[in-house]
């Protein structure tokens, strides 16, 4: 099974600055790398898929990076609809397709 | 647009069988594309369960495989989720979804909170 960790658990980042969140997977995944926004109470959305395609309706401010086992994706300038839980998932490796553990952004 | 929402009983007793179903609405499940489930314990991350292609071949974690079945349910354009013998493990919070590529996950269902208790 895969093996994804995320980092840092939590990050606390200002209104209108940049976020970096990194995940990395234990093995290779190519670029078959996912990311989803999950507001506590809410079913997850997808943000990011095959590294870097932003999915529909989904803002530029949002854009995702990595191949193979190094992954990041960057909110540029946070907005207070942002402060929430992200999640990377790989679909690389069936089965199973894993998840992260999320990593909690909060506001500063 | 294509809406998911589950229903099934929010309480089930140990070594009982947990079963959900997710209504779809918006799109014919036989259509395309595959539909399952993804779990999330209370204040934990996401397990993938599995899911079903229109067609009806299914692919489940092996780690639930033994206890899962998900079918499909054409003539109410639903899908369901039997998950047996379950534990306080099992309790969580279960969504359904549609998955578009390989494991890509589009649409979700708002979930629903299932406690395995006696």
């Amino acid at each position: 099974e895969i093996v994804m960790t995320q980092s840092p658990a939590t990050l606390s980042v200002s209104p209108g600055e940049r976020a970096t969140l990194s995940c990395r997977a234990s093995q290779t995944v190519s670029n078959n790398l996912a990311w989803y926004q999950q507001i506590p109470g809410q079913a997850p959305r997808l943000l990011i898929y095959a590294s870097s395609t932003r999915a529909a309706g989904v803002p530029a401010r949002f854009s995702g990076s990595g191949s193979g086992t190094e992954f990041t994706l960057t909110i540029s300038s946070l907005q207070s609809e942002d402060f929430a839980i992200y999640y990377c998932q790989q679909y690389h490796h069936w089965p199973p397709y894993t998840f992260g553990q999320g990593t909690k952004l909060e506001i500063k | 647009q294509v809406q998911l929402q589950e229903s099934g009983p929010g309480l089930v007793k140990p070594s009982e069988t947990l079963s959900l179903t997710c209504a779809v609405s918006g799109y014919s499940i036989t259509s395309g594309y595959h539909w399952g489930w993804i779990r999330q314990p209370p204040g934990k991350g996401l397990q993938w369960i599995g899911s079903i292609s229109q067609s009806g071949t299914t692919d489940y974690t092996p780690s639930l495989e033994s206890r899962v079945t998900i079918s499909l349910d054409t003539s109410k354009n639903q899908f369901s989720l039997k998950l047996t013998s379950v534990t306080a493990a099992d309790t969580a919070v279960y969504f359904c979804m549609r998955r578009v590529v390989r494991g890509v996950v589009e649409y979700w269902g708002q979930g629903i909170l299932v406690t395995v208790s006696s």
